[in-house]
């Protein structure tokens, strides 16, 4: 069974737009929600990170925003640019237990 | 951020040889690490939790006496694929738990392994 499930598994943004990912979870004992950006032949890097007792976490350009009645959580790039292209995941934890999702491959177009 | 070296980045391997992939966290001390295996376009498959100075934790399906962990010491776990095959190919990634609270899974640079 899917803990995380991950939409859209592509996204094409025109540069300067808003790309927007979104992540669903079902286990309501997950406790760190977290967001990895990828690039091919790279590991993951952990872009962002967010806890359930927060319904917004901002960095820079990058946003989590977090529904706990609804067991979503979304990550918002603004001002979206060529170099953010990349392959993006999320994830749910509670302890050692992480579980991802299967990701989404983001375009900008310039 | 905390850092996770792995090495190597890539190999190289015959067909019946054995491969072994390093992983240290260089700033931080990390009781548990984490092993994955991720084919192309593909999410993170998790293959084992590797755990300081005892036995690693396998999930189902992985061969345990083909992919070898070895967790010495709190900033370094090995990963040796034994008598590696052509299907064992893949880009494998180690990760490892650091930060503030702990609660942060930080990823090596991962292994393209090519077994010929």
């Amino acid at each position: 069974q899917q803990q995380v499930k991950q939409s859209p598994q592509s996204l094409i943004v025109q540069k300067g737009g808003i790309s927007i990912i979104n992540c669903a979870y079902e286990n309501t004992a997950f406790d760190y929600f977290p967001w990895y950006q990828q690039f091919p032949g790279k590991g993951p890097a952990l872009l962002i990170a967010i806890r359930p007792d927060v319904s917004e976490k901002k960095e820079g350009r990058f946003t989590i925003s977090f529904n706990k009645s609804a067991k979503q959580f979304s990550l918002h790039i603004m001002d979206s640019q060529p170099g953010d292209s990349a392959t993006y995941f999320c994830a749910a934890s509670k302890g050692n237990q992480f579980y991802f999702g299967t990701g989404t491959s983001l375009t900008v177009i310039p | 951020g905390a850092v996770v070296s792995q090495h190597p980045s890539w190999v190289i391997c015959k067909s019946g040889t054995s491969v072994k992939i390093e992983c240290r966290s260089l700033d931080f001390q990390a009781t548990t690490m984490f092993w994955y295996r991720q084919f192309p376009k593909q999410s993170l498959m998790l293959m084992a939790t590797s755990n300081e100075g005892s036995k690693a934790t396998y999930e189902q399906g992985v061969e345990k006496d083909k992919f070898l962990i070895n967790h010495a010491s709190l900033t370094l776990s090995t990963l040796t694929v034994t008598s590696a095959h052509p299907e064992d190919s893949s880009f494998y990634i180690c990760s490892a738990r650091g930060g503030m609270g702990n609660e942060k899974l930080f990823f090596g640079s991962g292994t393209q392994l090519s077994v010929l």
